[in-house]
């Protein structure tokens, strides 16, 4: 198996632009998890999916935030505009079933917001 | 919900020596304690993992111990190397909730 595959691996964009973050979690993997590093905050997670169901999405941190898994093999996760403040290092991992289970994380997307 | 908290949040030892990094978490439903390793620029990878039906687990040089009474949990690294030089992250979950600790980057110096 490839392992969790994220893309693009390296996003710069403008304040204000759409940005779409994109996860392939591994296959037979029920649970998907997308955490936002930086250096103040940490490892952050924002939301995680059970079986492509949203099971706790208090970690998004606004409305400009929206997470989606409209399949097993595939996740998105948006972020509509952008600010500068959401430069980060952003995580797809995911496990055979819920948060008790070892999670594979992906490689990250540095996302940089001008 | 789940609230970690991950002390020390830096360490430097000498090489050789024994590292200790320590995790206290708050819900008592958590039953899953997993450790992962993040090397600079690179992704957390599991290192070390017990569950809330053991005390302790070991393997090879790093072993983890679990309190579930104080709700602590410590990792134990003996033996340091250079290469164990990087940021160790505790976790603390359940099935529906996983909260990371903020850290401990430790430095091994030869």
């Amino acid at each position: 198996d490839a392992g969790v595959i994220q893309s693009p691996r390296h996003e710069v964009t403008e304040m204000g632009q759409e940005v779409t973050l994109r996860c392939k979690p591994i296959s037979g993997h029920n649970s998907l998890f997308w955490y936002r590093q930086t250096m103040m905050r940490g490892l952050e997670l924002l939301i995680y999916f059970n079986n492509n169901v949203p099971i706790d999405d208090s970690g998004m941190p606004e409305d400009r935030f929206s997470a989606k898994m409209p399949n097993a093999s595939f996740s998105t996760l948006k972020i509509q505009p952008s600010e500068p403040r959401d430069s980060a290092v952003y995580f797809c991992a995911s496990s055979l079933l819920g948060g008790d289970n070892e999670q594979f994380f992906g490689p990250g997307t540095r996302l940089t917001v001008l | 919900g789940e609230n970690v908290e991950q002390h020390p949040s830096t360490l430097s030892v000498q090489e050789g020596d024994s590292a200790v990094i320590k995790c206290t978490y708050s819900d008592s439903a958590s039953n899953y304690f997993p450790w992962y390793k993040q090397e600079l620029g690179k992704r957390p990878q599991l290192i070390i993992d017990i569950r809330s039906n053991v005390g302790e687990k070991k393997d090879q040089r790093i072993a983890v111990t679990l309190n579930k009474t104080a709700k602590h949990f410590s990792l134990h690294i003996t033996e340091t190397q250079p290469e164990d030089s990087a940021v160790y992250f505790c976790a603390a979950s359940s099935i529906n909730d996983m909260r990371f600790g903020a850290g401990t980057r430790l430095t091994v110096k030869p």
